[in-house]
C-alpha cells in the first residue's frame, strides 16, 4: 500500500524566512496529495493541495509542487510569521476504492519572532 | 470550524471497556472518515463510510467497529479497551465516495485509557 515519508520532523526558521517540507510517496498511482496544518488542540485544517495533472499550485504565502516522476511533493512557505507555527502534514490519497488519506509524520514548525 | 461536530471532547476510561465516539458530518456531506492520532503510529485512517454503506477499509482493530446512520452521522465503537488505545480520534467528512478531495476534520476525540 501507500506509503508517505515526510522531512523534516522539526523545523526552526527565523520570522520573515522561508520554510520547506518535503514528502515522498510510494504508489505512482496516487492522484491527490494535501497539506494539512495541526494547531494544538485542533483537528488538521487543509492549507493547499494539488492533484497529478498539476505539477505547482500557489495561494498567497503558500506553494505546493510535485514532481510524479520522482514522486515527491513539497510545501513552501515565504515570509513566514509566528502564527505559522504550528505542525504540518503531507498525504496522499491512493487511487483505489474510497478515499482514504495516507499521511506523512508530520513536521513541526517554529517560528521565531 | 469545519462544520464537523464529535462527542465527546474527553473521554477517561478504565482497560477492558468499551466506549461510542460520534461525529456529525457537514451538513450534505455523505463520506464520513475515522482516523486515529498516536504518537507513535501518527495520523491513521482506520474506515470510511459513505451514505450508510463502508466504502473503505484501513488499519482498524477488530475490536473497533463504525456505521453510519440514515441521518448520516456516526460512530466508532471501541471495545476490549487496552493501554495502546489511548490516542486522539478524529472525524472528517467531504461529499465524495472516491477520487481525491478535501477531507473535513472535526476537533477529535481524546481517549484516554487508564
Amino acid at each position: 500500500g501507500e506509503n508517505v515519508e515526510q522531512h523534516p520532523s522539526t523545523l526552526s526558521v527565523q520570522e520573515g524566512d522561508s520554510a520547506v517540507i518535503k514528502c515522498t510517496y510510494s504508489d505512482s498511482a496516487s492522484n491527490y496529495f494535501p497539506w494539512y496544518k495541526q494547531e494544538l488542540g485542533k483537528g488538521p485544517q487543509l492549507i493547499i493541495d494539488i492533484r497529478s495533472n498539476v505539477g505547482e499550485k500557489k495561494d498567497q504565502r503558500i506553494a505546493v509542487t510535485l514532481n510524479k516522476t520522482a514522486k515527491h511533493f513539497s510545501l513552501h512557505i515565504t515570509e513566514t510569521q509566528p502564527e505559522d507555527s504550528a505542525v504540518y502534514f503531507c498525504a496522499a490519497s491512493p487511487m483505489e476504492y474510497g478515499n482514504k488519506l495516507v499521511f506523512g509524520a508530520g513536521t513541526i514548525l517554529r517560528v521565531k519572532s | 470550524d469545519s462544520g464537523v461536530t464529535q462527542t465527546p471532547k474527553h473521554l477517561i476510561t478504565a482497560t477492558g471497556q468499551r466506549v461510542t465516539l460520534r461525529c456529525s458530518p457537514r451538513s450534505g456531506d455523505l463520506s464520513v472518515y475515522w482516523y486515529q492520532q498516536s504518537l507513535d503510529q501518527g495520523l491513521q485512517f482506520l474506515i470510511q463510510y459513505y451514505n450508510g454503506e463502508e466504502r473503505a477499509k484501513g488499519n482498524i482493530l477488530e475490536r473497533f467497529s463504525a456505521q453510519q446512520f440514515p441521518d448520516l452521522h456516526s460512530e466508532l465503537n471501541l471495545s476490549s479497551l487496552e493501554l495502546g488505545d489511548s490516542a486522539l480520534y478524529f472525524c472528517a467528512s467531504n461529499p465524495l465516495g472516491t477520487s481525491g478531495g478535501e477531507q473535513f476534520f472535526g476537533p477529535g476525540t481524546r481517549l484516554t485509557v487508564l
